[in-house]
């Protein structure tokens, strides 16, 4: 059974800094990982998807990379700004959508002006 | 173009009732997943409906249930309403099956008094 960890559970950083959040998984026989951002009481955001054959996707000031052999994300936020306060999931694709997806409990992230 | 729309966004109900939450997928998009999110179990795979089928269901009781219609539109419905089953109902859309980028709407709130 698929399980996701992501560390740490919250982050407290001054604006203007880079940062890394982590995500890690147990089964690496998987489709796709997908990050997502979720603001308090509201859906999820897609940030970015990355197919089992990729190594990283980037997006404006997200970049995130996977290893798959070794079970592990990290989704990389340059420049943080107060508009990234949020919580950040990581997602795991492990049966091509049949199985849903398998989602780790988040990092809240806020990002002090 | 429209994002995914679930209805009603909230709702409050009484132990024992019944409940049926709707989501309408991104237009073209044929794979409707649905979650159940708590602060405590995080979020949580429901089911999955590709082509009016239901292709897999998560570990929740069989008072959980749901479908899909010709046009891609799904509702999910909760018999016998406990108040364990308070929690945000996420609906999340896909192109089609097999491991694609999943966009996710604003939810449903769903409060069992």
């Amino acid at each position: 059974k698929q399980e996701v960890t992501q560390i740490p559970a919250a982050l407290s950083v001054p604006e203007g800094e880079n940062l890394v959040l982590n995500c890690s998984f147990t089964d690496s026989a998987i489709y796709n990982l997908q990050w997502f951002r979720q603001d308090p009481g509201k859906g999820l955001t897609s940030l970015l998807l990355i197919q089992s054959s990729q190594r990283e996707q980037t997006s404006g000031r997200l970049n995130a990379s996977l290893d798959k052999s070794s079970g592990r994300s990290t989704l990389y936020i340059a420049a943080s700004q107060p508009g990234d306060s949020a919580t950040y999931l990581c997602a795991v694709d492990s049966g091509g959508g049949a199985d849903g997806l398998t989602f780790g409990k988040g990092t809240h992230l806020i990002i002090q002006p | 173009k429209a994002g995914v729309t679930q209805t009603p966004r909230y709702l409050i109900k009484t132990r024992g009732q019944q409940v049926t939450l709707s989501c309408s997928p991104i237009s073209g998009h044929r794979s409707v997943s649905w979650y159940q999110q708590t602060p405590g179990q995080g979020l949580q795979f429901l089911f999955e409906y590709f082509s009016e089928t239901q292709r897999n269901k998560g570990n929740f009781p069989g008072r959980f249930s749901g479908r899909q219609f010709s046009n891609s539109r799904s509702e999910m419905n909760v018999s016998t309403l406990e108040l364990g089953d308070s929690a945000l109902y996420l609906c999340a859309s896909s192109l089609t099956a097999g491991g694609w980028e999943a966009f996710f709407g604003q939810g449903t709130r769903l409060t069992v008094v």
